[in-house]
Parts: C-alpha cells; sequence; structure tokens
C-alpha cells in the first residue's frame, strides 16, 4: 500500500515552460486535492475533485488545470510557468466525501523552481 | 483575508509539559476542523478533527477543544514530547471540501 505519491520530487522550470505534476493514490478515495505551500501562507487548496470526472477551482486555481479519469490519478497542469508559481506542491486524498472531518493523506510533495 | 488565522508563529514547551496551540475563524459557516503535524520535507499528516456539533475531542495525548461562540479552537498535547516538535496547522470546511489551512505554528519541545 504506497500511499499517496508524487512525481517529481523537484523540478526546475523556465517562465512560459508548461509541465504536469503527478498525483497517484491506491487507497481508492474518492476524494483528491492539491495545495501549494508558500513561506509563512500555510497551504493553500488549488483544485480538488469528489470523484472520476468531477473537479473544482480552490482558493488558488489560476494558472492550473486538473482532470480526474479515474479514482486513482489527479494531475496538475501548469499552462505556462511563472515565478510566482515557485512553490512546493502536496497532493492529498481522503474518504472525506460525506465526511468532511476525515482525515486527508498528504504526498510527500514536488518543489517547483520556477526561473 | 484569513479566515483561518494561527497567530502564534511559534511554541517552545518543556518535555512532559503541555503544549496548547490556537486556532481562529472568521466563518462562521465552517463546520469541521482538523489539526495536520508537518514535519520538514515531508507532507503534512492528520493528527484529530472535530466537527461543530461537539465541543471536545480526545485521542490519545491529543484533545481539541472548539468553541463556536468564540470562533475559536485549540489543541492540547499532554504530555509534549520531544517528537511532537513540529508545524501545527488546522484546517477548516464548511462542508464544500474547500478546506482552509492556517499559517501554521512552529512547536519546540525542549528536553
Amino acid at each position: 500500500n504506497a500511499g499517496v505519491t508524487q512525481t517529481p520530487k523537484f523540478q526546475v522550470l523556465k517562465t512560459g515552460q508548461s509541465m504536469t505534476l503527478q498525483c497517484a493514490q491506491d487507497m481508492n478515495h474518492e476524494y483528491m486535492s492539491w495545495y501549494r505551500q508558500d513561506p509563512g501562507m500555510g497551504l493553500r487548496l488549488i483544485h480538488y475533485s469528489v470523484g472520476a470526472g468531477i473537479t473544482d477551482q480552490g482558493e488558488v486555481p489560476n494558472g492550473y488545470n486538473v482532470s480526474r479519469s479515474t479514482t486513482e490519478d489527479f494531475p496538475l497542469r501548469l499552462l505556462s510557468a511563472a515565478p510566482s508559481q515557485t512553490s512546493v506542491y502536496f497532493c492529498a486524498s481522503s474518504s472525506a466525501v460525506g465526511l468532511p472531518e476525515n482525515e486527508q493523506f498528504f504526498g510527500p510533495g514536488t518543489r517547483l523552481t520556477v526561473l | 483575508d484569513q479566515q483561518v488565522k494561527q497567530n502564534s508563529p511559534s511554541l517552545s514547551v518543556q518535555e512532559g509539559r503541555i503544549s496548547i496551540l490556537n486556532c481562529d475563524y472568521t466563518n462562521s459557516m465552517f463546520d469541521y476542523f482538523l489539526w495536520y503535524k508537518k514535519y520538514p520535507a515531508e507532507g503534512p499528516t492528520f493528527l484529530i478533527s472535530i466537527s461543530s456539533i461537539k465541543d471536545k475531542n480526545e485521542d490519545g495525548r491529543f484533545t481539541v477543544f472548539l468553541n463556536k461562540s468564540a470562533k475559536h479552537l485549540s489543541l492540547h498535547i499532554v504530555p509534549s514530547q520531544p517528537g511532537d516538535s513540529a508545524v501545527y496547522f488546522c484546517a477548516a470546511d464548511s462542508g464544500t471540501y474547500k478546506y482552509i489551512f492556517g499559517t501554521g505554528t512552529r512547536l519546540k519541545v525542549l528536553a
């Protein structure tokens, strides 16, 4: 049982490049989410999904796209990277649908630098 | 506009004593509150949660208290251990699954 996995662990991009951060979970969780963590800002929700085919915006969605074609995978796409997107990105999954107080399981994070 | 606030950036406590971490919120629609712990270079891990129908929830050394009228919750750790040294985040949700996190409190437990 691998839990939540994220790839890559580190990434450096140039301004304007695009890339996809991968996230997968093997716990059959309906809920998945993406957060970014910046110094002094805590974690901020980018996008989330309550099931395959269903996604919605979080607090800071601009510049990011998501899709959820399977229960297991929830990739995050940066369309045209900007220095303001330099951050640590965390993916999480949960059985929270219907039970919002349920815990989210977080992946180890992807550290992204945009030059 | 910070809807979830952790006003103490850091806290130091002696081993064996009680650690009290505080969290305030402004949105009266929040019904679910969760605490997470985070070590450097790792993802957050869940500690404990509470829904607004309760005012206290306990799990081992961890107890969360919720005061809805004051829009305030606190996490008590008793007794504190050096392994508890980490950054603690509170998070809130109104049932929409759009969790809002506070900025975190760094706890240092001194041996």
